[in-house]
């Protein structure tokens, strides 16, 4: 099984509407991200969490949120969908005892609206 | 502040040639520097990364990358393509005085490997 999963792999939805992607993580790590990736950009932070009771802001959280339902879960949620928010969206984890610990990605989800 | 920059957003070799992708970065303080890799329809995986000491710095898969301070680079090579390394590649850094632990990445350089 992957360590890290993320549901759903493909969603299209209409502007406006509320929008949930989950993640979860069997790797006992305490961090968690959610990044968003565009094509010619690469990958900007959304939102990280260090544990279920910290909680910030990445460099592109306007229009998100997020929750952090126990160590092993990090959801993004999308309050009212807008089409600049049609991406591919990855969780990660990683060991926080290092700044240079691996992250470890799920396999995306890939959200369209329309 | 950080950032990376990749230069070009694609890059094609023949089957058995050397890879070179190349990277740059900014930061103020010493970096950290990452190569992810990402295959299709996958999320990204670790290939390498620096963090202290010795500069030539060895990954999976037969690549390496070289971080050079006075160059503020962190280049990725590989002497023979094979066309499994066919894939989108990624330059991250992170800050060593940033508890934060935030990875900022560059914009991508997909290798195409033709036959």
């Amino acid at each position: 099984d992957a360590d890290v999963t993320q549901t759903p792999r493909n969603r299209i939805t209409k502007t406006g509407k509320r929008i949930m992607l989950e993640c979860s993580q069997t790797k006992g790590h305490d961090r968690m991200y959610w990044y968003r990736q565009d094509p010619g950009l690469g990958l900007r932070l959304i939102y990280y969490s260090f544990d279920v009771k910290d909680i910030n802001k990445g460099e592109t959280s306007d229009g998100y949120s997020v929750s952090r339902q126990a160590q092993a879960k990090f959801s993004l949620s999308l309050e009212s969908a807008i089409p600049n928010q049609t991406a591919l969206y990855f969780c990660a984890t990683s060991d926080g005892g290092q700044p240079y610990n691996e992250q470890f990605f799920g396999p995306g989800t890939r959200l369209t609206v329309l | 502040a950080q950032s990376v920059t990749q230069l070009g957003s694609h890059v094609s070799v023949s089957e058995g040639a050397l890879v070179l992708l190349r990277c740059n970065y900014s930061s103020s303080v010493p970096p950290y520097l990452f190569w992810y890799v990402q295959y299709p329809n996958q999320g990204l995986q670790l290939l390498l990364k620096y963090t202290t000491g010795a500069t030539l710095v060895k990954g999976i898969n037969g690549f390496e990358a070289e971080f050079k301070k006075s160059e503020t680079s962190f280049h990725l090579t590989k002497p023979s393509a094979h066309m499994s390394d066919a894939a989108e590649y990624f330059c991250a850094v992170t800050r060593s005085m940033d508890s934060s632990y935030k990875l900022s990445f560059g914009s991508g350089t997909r290798l195409l490997v033709r036959p």
